[in-house]
């Protein structure tokens, strides 16, 4: 049984470009979570998912982020014209169900850096 | 909202030896999660150990145990006979049910042969 994918591992843009992340959640999970960790600093929560729906969006900015997680592939995060402080390791987790009984499954992240 | 505090930002230990992580929090809830997650160089996130507030028993996996003191609000995570490879971030997280984790800053631990 495979962990939760993550790809790319490492993403280079220049500003002003996209950027897309991917996360592959564990097989039979359906919830998936987006976060950002800054340099030296913990994990901020982004976004969760659930099969083609938004649950909370609290944590992502209101511009030039998004978030889906369609009925088939992969959940995405996209990243309109980034800027140097969009710089840091994207982590998706996923579990099949949103309670502390099943516990958050971590891919390895994706670094993006802006240049 | 729920908030989770590491005031230790950097802690080192002798091979062998033992140290303890400290984590308080805040929330309203009688019912929730707390856990320990470690994330080495590799930056993977990995589980430590996981505590049920409503059990009073302290949770332990192997050398890794906590002290859980609900009262305080505080979870802390000792480690005992401390290894090379223990050096990591480790992070406290909360968990209130149905909602989303919420991570501490982190505390950097290096293990000194």
């Amino acid at each position: 049984n495979a962990g939760v994918m993550q790809n790319p591992r490492h993403l280079v843009r220049r500003r002003g470009q996209e950027a897309r992340l991917r996360c592959s959640p564990m097989k039979g999970h359906s919830h998936v979570y987006w976060y950002r960790q800054l340099p030296e600093e913990g994990l901020k929560f982004m976004v969760y998912l659930q099969k083609e729906n938004i649950i909370d969006e609290s944590g992502m900015p209101k511009e030039r982020f998004s978030a889906e997680f369609p009925k088939e592939g992969p959940s995405i995060l996209r990243i309109q014209q980034v800027v140097r402080g969009d710089s840091a390791a994207y982590f998706c987790a996923s579990s099949p169900a949103p309670n502390p009984d099943s516990p958050l499954h971590f891919g390895n992240g994706t670094r993006l850096t802006v240049t | 909202a729920q908030t989770v505090t590491q005031s230790q930002p950097e802690m080192s230990v002798q091979e062998a030896e033992t140290v303890t992580l400290s984590c308080t929090y805040d929330t309203s809830e009688s019912n929730y999660y707390l856990f320990w997650y470690k994330q080495p160089p590799s930056r993977q996130m990995i589980l430590v150990i996981r505590q049920e507030a409503y059990k009073q028993q302290n949770a332990t996996e192997n050398r890794f145990s906590v002290n859980f003191q609900k009262a305080a609000k505080s979870f802390s995570l000792k480690i005992s006979d401390s290894q090379l490879g223990d050096t990591a971030m480790y992070f406290c997280a909360f968990m209130g049910y149905g909602q989303n984790f919420v991570f501490g800053p982190g505390t950097r631990l290096s293990v000194l042969p």
